[in-house]
């Protein structure tokens, strides 16, 4: 089944203790983002990917890191987490990017203390 | 930068009723325009998907058109059904990998 996975799902950790939150997809796609979703915001793109090793920032990158190691894997990392990091995030890709529909993960709730 | 805006934030409505849902943009130039729905708990699942040089898409009971100049797009939705109780989400590609959403609109249609 064609599919992006995030994990975990959900999260409560503490002020400044490193985290990652994986995503997969198994559609070859070579397009990655990841987005956060907050109330009365909508989603904000945090950082994209059009292929291995070449990512760019979204509207909202500060606090966050990525990387693009294999096509299929583009985690997202909190080096020092903060509680304004409280969000509930999605990873999406797609084919190639502007032209194509994205496919979205289930998404990530994190709470950060 | 590119604002997203879609009004109303929430809709109720009998079952069987043909519904608009409207998304605005600020910035004309983009690259195409994305109709989403999201269930609660799940991620987002893409409906229509418009290329700038389009009018419209349609998708069985779903029709999306884009108005580029004036910076609207509408999703019409024909005989709701209960089913389609969702939040919908539209989202504009101002350039090859960037995109901008709106905050949606949290559709309900009673049985």
């Amino acid at each position: 089944e064609a599919q992006v996975t995030q994990n975990p799902r959900y999260l409560i950790t503490v002020t400044g203790k490193k985290l990652t939150v994986t995503c997969s997809q198994n559609m070859n796609h070579e397009y990655m983002s990841w987005y956060r979703q907050d109330p009365g915001l909508g989603l904000r793109q945090i950082y994209y990917s059009m292929n291995v090793e070449v990512t760019d920032k979204g509207d909202v990158p500060e606090g966050y890191k990525v990387s693009r190691k294999e096509k299929r894997n583009f985690p997202l990392i909190l080096e020092s987490p903060s509680p304004n990091q409280t969000s509930l995030y999605f990873c999406a890709s797609s084919l190639r990017g502007y032209n194509q529909p994205q496919h979205f993960g289930d998404g990530t709730r994190l709470s950060i203390l | 930068k590119q604002e997203v805006t879609q009004i109303p934030a929430a809709l109720s409505v009998p079952e069987g009723e043909n519904l608009v849902l409207n998304c605005s943009f600020t910035d004309s130039a983009i690259y195409n325009l994305q109709w989403f729905r999201q269930d609660p708990g799940k991620g987002l699942t893409s409906l229509l998907l418009i290329q700038s040089s389009q009018r419209e898409q349609t998708s069985g009971r779903l029709n999306a058109s884009l108005d580029k100049s004036s910076g609207r797009s509408t999703l019409y939705i024909a005989a709701s059904q209960p089913g389609d109780s969702a939040t919908y989400l539209c989202a504009v590609g101002p350039n090859f990998n960037k995109f901008y959403f709106g905050s949606g609109t949290k559709l309900n249609v009673k049985p």
